[in-house]
């Protein structure tokens, strides 16, 4: 079966500080890629997603970049963080338009 | 452009009651609709799709949800509320057309009384 794996749960790091943030996908291949930022608890917004290695779509021009060096990893990253920056982060993947699949998530504090 | 709304930021109701959760969408083209559960600090969790046939669609936990083409809507019901149900719950849609991504709706609190 799929699974979804993201880590590090939980991370305080301080202003000016680099980011990443990693995801991995089991269990299947070639699958899309996405990463979403969560607010305050509330709404979901969406960052980057990706259809294959090296294929990046960026949905919000911000202090965040990403990248996909393997067909099952996605990676969010960050030169110098922004308090901004804070928040819960989402990786999800779909095997094409069907379910999107969750990770538990990263709780970013930025300080 | 797609779009998501659930018109309630929260929904209040007591144990053994039924729940509604309410959901409208715009998307060019016949939609996917999803329905997705968040419990404090997790990612979300699946509960339930709409993506042809049978308009009344039942999902995980006892939870089913009511496509309306008509009214453009996707409303998320359970015939008997529990505690547990308690939760941050969000209504998504994508279009069957290639190459639209999942819009999701920002997101309402349900809280389920004993």
């Amino acid at each position: 079966s799929q699974t979804i794996h993201q880590w590090p749960a939980t991370l305080v790091q301080p202003v000016g500080s680099p980011l990443s943030l990693e995801c991995t996908v089991e269990g299947t291949s070639n699958p899309n890629l996405y990463w979403y930022r969560q607010a305050a608890g509330r709404g979901l917004q969406l960052l980057f997603y990706s259809v294959g290695i090296g294929q990046i779509s960026s949905e919000v021009p911000q202090n965040l970049s990403a990248s996909r060096p393997q067909d099952r990893q996605f990676i969010l990253s960050s030169k110098k963080l922004l308090l901004s920056d804070s928040g819960f982060y989402l990786c999800a993947w779909t095997p094409g338009p069907s379910t999107l699949h969750f990770g538990n998530g990263t709780r970013l504090t930025v300080t | 452009a797609q779009s998501v709304a659930q018109p309630e930021d929260q929904v209040n109701v007591a144990e053994g009651n039924p729940l509604t959760v309410k959901c409208t969408y715009s998307v060019s083209g016949n939609p996917y609709l999803f329905w997705y559960v968040q419990y404090p600090n997790r990612g979300l969790q699946f509960l339930l799709k709409y993506i042809t046939g049978d308009n009344l669609v039942k999902g995980s936990y006892g939870f089913e949800a009511e496509f309306n083409k008509s009214q453009t809507s996707f409303h998320l019901k359970k015939p008997s509320a529990l505690v547990s149900d308690s939760a941050l719950y969000f209504c998504a849609v994508r279009g069957q057309n290639y190459g639209q991504n999942f819009v999701f709706g920002p997101g309402t609190r349900l809280s389920v009384l004993p």
